[in-house]
């Protein structure tokens, strides 16, 4: 109920692709899910996040798409670029003061 | 600049030797957390504490033990340290607002094996 799964763990992108990292949650009461951003030797940084009113959020190159219906989310990073290349995880907050859950991870490499 | 400081960043020991990593946030933040990272598994919380004096076990607390005695500091204490302890640990911190966090900060990480 409170795992939020995601896939692939792990992506190899050529550079100008599309690179895409799924996630699914069990828990309907999760309402807010950002997606994390994790470079080698770094802690994770806040990349982008959605609430479940929308179906989509866009921040330059980086989209959420939201399907509350299929309890799926799903990271599109568009004209994928070699700093691009970083461990991505998604995660989901509960209501109240339940810790934040978190996927296991993508490590996206993108290539030239 | 706003940020979470873990100290030490990389950290040999001994089986049974006891140890502390500090972390420290500049950010008033009440929530503060700690993960370890481990390839494959992502990041597993081990404490966190909602505010002064207020722990709480996350999912894999056994050989750890944390305090919150000062809002910005969170140290993590590891009493009789074993090699499967051994991992990447980070420190994160919050704001809590509506009795929920915020977007967390995370700090950079500390580097631990365990002989």
């Amino acid at each position: 109920q409170q795992q939020v799964k995601q896939s692939p763990q792990s992506l190899i992108v050529q550079k100008g692709g599309i690179s895409i990292i799924n996630c699914a949650y069990e828990n309907t009461a999760f309402d807010y899910f950002p997606w994390y951003q994790q470079f080698p030797g770094k802690g994770p940084a806040l990349l982008i996040a959605i609430r479940p009113d929308v179906s989509e959020k866009k921040e330059g190159r980086f989209t959420i798409s939201f399907n509350k219906s299929a309890k799926q989310f799903s990271l599109h990073i568009m004209d994928s670029q070699p700093g691009d290349s970083a461990t991505y995880f998604c995660a989901a907050y509960p209501p109240g003061n339940t810790p934040l859950v978190f996927g296991k991870g993508t490590r996206l490499s993108v290539i030239a | 600049e706003a940020q979470v400081t873990q100290n030490p960043r990389y950290l040999i020991t001994v089986t049974g030797k006891k140890l502390t990593v500090t972390c420290s946030q500049n950010m008033n933040h009440e929530y503060m957390s700690w993960y370890r990272q481990d390839p494959g598994l992502g990041l597993r919380q081990i404490y966190y504490s909602m505010n002064v004096e207020v722990t709480d076990k996350g999912d894999v607390p056994e050989g750890y033990k944390v305090s919150r005695k000062e809002k910005r500091n969170f140290p993590l204490i590891l009493e009789s340290p074993s090699p499967n302890q051994t991992s990447l640990y980070f420190c994160a911190s919050s704001f809590v607002a509506g009795g929920r966090q915020e977007t967390q900060y995370f700090g950079p990480g500390t580097r631990l094996l365990v002989l």
